[in-house]
């Protein structure tokens, strides 16, 4: 059974940092291309950003509202997913998913985890 | 990166069919056939009901279909049951931004 599980959220004041880990098990995590996915409260779903695997780069790719901010990186004998958020803004407030992609579609999900930004 | 546009609310009685329209553009939708549709309960992670536009994953009911046309692509889910009533997304591949992916808004479906 295929299974990502994210942990790391919580308050933090605007300007703050946080990271988020997600462990995966039950799939070859070297293989896969992984993503966070992001939902503020009452609203939709939002692409944060993506690992591909070494095997094709390696290489990041970030949407606008958080590049240069947030890092993503990966630690394939963990089987382990990071996001590292830096100067957080009360707009990051959100539920972060963890993804696993397959041929341009989220195959799996994590359950989420709550980010809130707040004085 | 511009949202797939969707509407915000569907609705039917049991029994019925439903559709809900993905549209997009030249460069997404319409451009390549890897459309996704999720389905979300509230509190709970998506879940994936369709990929490359027509494809059911293992486990999903046959009551759920995809489609496209153009830059639109459709869900449609026949015979219309109680625990239909969920938050749809489509996604898309899109050639205009750097995650080469981009959501809809989501349509809130409800079963009357």
């Amino acid at each position: 059974e295929v299974q990502l599980v994210e942990s790391g959220g919580g308050l933090v004041n605007p300007g703050g940092s946080l990271r988020l880990s997600c462990t995966v098990s039950g799939l070859t995590f070297s293989d896969a291309w992984m993503s966070w996915v992001r939902q503020a409260p009452g609203k939709g779903l939002e692409w944060v950003g993506r690992v591909k695997r070494k095997t094709d780069g390696g290489t990041t790719n970030y949407a606008a509202p958080v590049k240069g901010r947030f890092t993503i990186s990966r630690d394939d004998s963990e089987n382990t997913l990071y996001l590292q958020m830096n100067s957080l803004r009360t707009e990051d407030t959100a539920v972060y998913y963890c993804a696993k992609e397959l041929r341009f579609h989220v195959a799996y999900w994590g359950q989420g985890t709550l980010v809130t930004v707040s004085s | 990166q511009s949202a797939l546009t969707q509407p915000a609310s569907v609705s039917g009685s049991p029994g019925q069919s439903i559709t809900i329209s993905c549209t997009g553009t030249s460069s997404d939708v319409g451009g390549y056939n890897y459309v996704s549709w999720y389905q979300q309960y509230p509190g709970k992670a998506p879940k994936l009901m369709i990929y490359e536009v027509s494809n059911r994953p293992s486990g999903v009911s046959n009551r759920f279909s995809g489609s496209k046309s153009g830059n639109t692509a459709s869900l449609t889910i026949s015979g219309l049951q109680a625990e239909d009533e969920a938050d749809y997304y489509c996604n898309s591949y899109s050639s205009t931004n750097a995650l080469e992916r981009v959501f809809g808004g989501g349509t809130k479906v409800t079963v009357l």
